[in-house]
């Protein structure tokens, strides 16, 4: 199958911009989500981008799609504690929603 | 309504239990979706049913059975089960399977079997 593929893990310090990086291989990918998991939760879409754009600005968080290269990143600005969790980018494959491998975010205060 | 609501939130089961797992959405939406996740991984895709009917398998082992009784209601019926099925089982929904929004998830069921 198709791979979407993150980085395991990112440390930052409280205040600081967080830059989380996925990279995918399908590319008739349409649409690419994120998706927020915090310990024992269920997953949270916290933005999705549609493959004709290059970015998208949601206020913290800012999404930049580079089709050319298929890779997607999620910056989020002015991280909190209460962002520490696990995210994980996904990709719509044919009515299958496929999930990177998690970049676990902890932010140190 | 804008949730997915997965019932029970926890269950520890024998290996010659039967037992089911249930979730429900009032949202239209008329797609729905079990996935299994263990600790530290991404979900991995079981089922999808579309319009009620089911539309993808991913070669799941038949000791997972699902059923969508209607357009409301999915339901995960585990019989026969081994240690190595525990995990996290999500359940989501989306207004159809290849539409932009993403799909919302159910907080899911842990499930430990012993």
């Amino acid at each position: 199958g198709e791979d979407v593929e993150q980085s395991l893990f990112l440390s930052v310090r409280e205040g600081d911009s967080s830059v989380i990086n996925c990279t995918y291989t399908d590319s008739s990918s349409t649409y690419l989500y994120w998706y927020k998991q915090e310990p024992g939760a269920g997953l949270q879409l916290l933005t999705y981008i549609f493959s004709n754009m290059d970015m998208k600005q949601d206020q913290r968080l800012t999404v930049l799609l580079n089709k050319k290269d298929k890779h997607l990143s999620l910056r989020i600005a002015d991280t909190q504690t209460g962002d520490s969790a696990i995210y994980f980018c996904a990709d719509n494959q044919g009515g299958k929603l496929i999930f990177g491998q998690g970049t676990e975010l902890s932010v140190k205060p | 309504d804008t949730e997915v609501t997965q019932t029970p939130k926890h269950l520890v089961m024998g290996m010659t239990n039967k037992k089911s797992l249930k979730c429900e959405q009032h949202m239209g939406h008329r797609a729905m979706y079990w996935y299994k996740q263990k600790a530290k991984k991404p979900p991995e895709l079981m089922f999808v049913y579309s319009y009620e009917k089911l539309s993808i398998n991913e070669s799941v082992p038949s000791r997972f059975s699902p059923e969508c009784p209607n357009s409301s209601l999915l339901n995960l019926h585990l019989h026969a089960l081994q240690p190595e099925d525990s995990a996290l089982y999500l359940c989501a929904s989306s207004q159809a399977e290849s539409l932009a929004g993403g799909y919302t998830f159910g907080s899911g069921t842990r499930l430990t079997v012993v």
